[in-house]
């Protein structure tokens, strides 16, 4: 089944405990991004990759770092999480830069 | 700056009835692609239609129709004979920056809420 897969899909942290939320897909996709959404705010992009080792910022990027090292994982990291950064993430795959992006099922981050 | 404003926070019907769900975009750039998403209580984001600027053409596919003006710069969905199962947070979203950004710098609107009660 073609899929987006993030884990963990709940995670509570105190703050400046470093972590990471995993993404993989099975789609061969070379695109992939990160969204956090917040009440009020929708979702807003943090960060996005074109290809291995091609990632940029989005409109969030600060508090965050990824990598690409493999096509199919696009890991996020938080090495320093503070309470602003509790929200649902949201990582997403497509096939190109203009076709629809699947996402995955959510990570649900509280930072106490 | 691209911008995406989705000015109904929510909207209330009964089932049966018409809806439409608006979507105003800002952007200086002449090639771009709009989407919208349904994100269901259940949390999944859920691809709906994608559109491009050079595409003016609307669209019908069964209940759920979009209205692209170019002029107005607007994309607004609408979902005729509701149902209750189309209860859910819909986003619109813009991607823009050309081959640069692979089109990949995506911007989302704040979401409509739509709560169709029988």
């Amino acid at each position: 089944e073609a899929q987006v897969t993030q884990n963990p899909r709940y995670l509570i942290t105190v703050t400046g405990k470093k972590l990471t939320v995993t993404c993989s897909q099975n789609m061969n996709h070379e695109y992939m991004s990160w969204y956090r959404q917040d009440p009020g705010l929708g979702l807003r992009q943090i960060y996005y990759s074109m290809n291995v080792e091609v990632t940029d910022k989005g409109d969030v990027p600060e508090g965050y770092k990824v990598s690409r090292k493999e096509k199919r994982n696009f890991p996020l990291i938080l090495e320093s999480p503070s309470p602003n950064q509790t929200s649902l993430y949201f990582c997403a795959s497509s096939l190109s830069g203009t076709s629809e992006a699947f996402f995955g099922q959510g990570t649900r981050l509280t930072v106490v | 700056a691209q911008k995406v404003t989705q000015a109904q926070t929510e909207i209330s019907v009964v089932e049966k009835e018409d809806v439409t769900l608006d979507c105003v975009y800002e952007t200086r750039d002449t090639t771009y692609y709009l989407f919208w998403y349904k994100q269901p209580p259940s949390g999944e984001l859920v691809f709906l239609i994608r559109r491009n600027s050079f595409d003016e053409q609307n669209e019908i596919s069964g209940r759920y129709s979009w209205n692209f003006q170019k002029s107005t710069s607007s994309f607004n969905f609408t979902i005729t004979a509701s149902q209750v199962v189309d209860s859910a947070v819909y986003f619109c979203a813009l991607s823009e920056g050309g081959m640069n950004t692979g089109f990949q710098k995506l911007v989302f609107g704040t979401g409509t809420r739509l709560l169709v009660s029988p």
